[in-house]
């Protein structure tokens, strides 16, 4: 499966969209991008994945770029409880229950 | 609905000794997968269960195994601890005939070895 790379942390004001990058540089056709969360002392939460069209659903959305190298997640509406690290990994269809996890952006939602 | 379990919620052991790790799956789920979650660090894949076999595994030695039950409830199992196996282990659980895409985590259990 692809590496991925994301930003250590970033902060976001409550209210406000949070737009989380990630660069995976070395996608192959058929691996999706797959964005999970973990909020303090809890399992990681799935939020949302892709394979090369934009999705919505309603925790979040995700932006994949035409050349399938990178991608956003977007928090369209940030709360205080969306403090959390944040994960975006790549996954074959032949791992489905393997999940590479990095050390994923820890976003902070300020009042 | 309850979603995956896991116990228990906090453990200590030490150096050297064997621990028992349970997991009970979301309702109609029949894959758990675990994992190590070391402080600070991303959860790392230590091995997938299906129909009672291990069907993936990690960069993890041996020291590390599972099992998986007919109820679909699997065990992890560590010997010799080292202090380096304290960590937080998840336990997650999809639905293997439903292709579904998202796996549901535990909440974990937290193993201190001293």
């Amino acid at each position: 499966d692809a590496k991925t790379t994301q930003p250590p942390s970033m902060d976001c004001a409550e209210g406000r969209a949070a737009n989380l990058p990630c660069n995976h540089s070395t996608i192959s056709g058929n691996e999706y991008v797959y964005w999970y969360r973990q909020i303090h002392s809890q399992g990681p939460q799935y939020i949302i994945h892709g394979l090369k069209n934009n999705e919505t659903n309603e925790m979040a959305s995700l932006i994949i770029t035409e050349d399938r190298k990178s991608s956003t997640l977007i928090l369209p509406h940030a709360t205080l409880r969306d403090t959390a690290v944040y994960y975006c990994i790549v996954r074959g269809v032949d791992s489905w229950g393997k999940l590479q996890f990095g050390a994923g952006t820890q976003v902070v939602v300020t009042p | 609905d309850a979603g995956v379990t896991q116990s228990p919620t906090h453990l200590i052991k030490t150096r050297g000794q064997q621990v028992t790790l349970r997991c009970s799956p979301k309702s109609g789920h029949d894959t758990v997968s675990w994992y190590q979650q070391a402080l600070g660090q991303g959860p790392q894949f230590i091995f997938q269960y299906y129909e009672e076999e291990e069907r993936q595994r990690g960069n993890f030695p041996d020291r590390f195994s599972g099992h998986q039950f007919p109820n679909y409830s699997s065990e992890l199992n560590v010997n010799a601890l080292l202090l380096g196996d304290s960590a937080l282990y998840l336990c997650a659980s999809r639905s293997e005939g439903a292709y579904s895409y998202e796996q549901y985590f535990g909440p974990g259990t937290r193993l201190t070895v001293t």
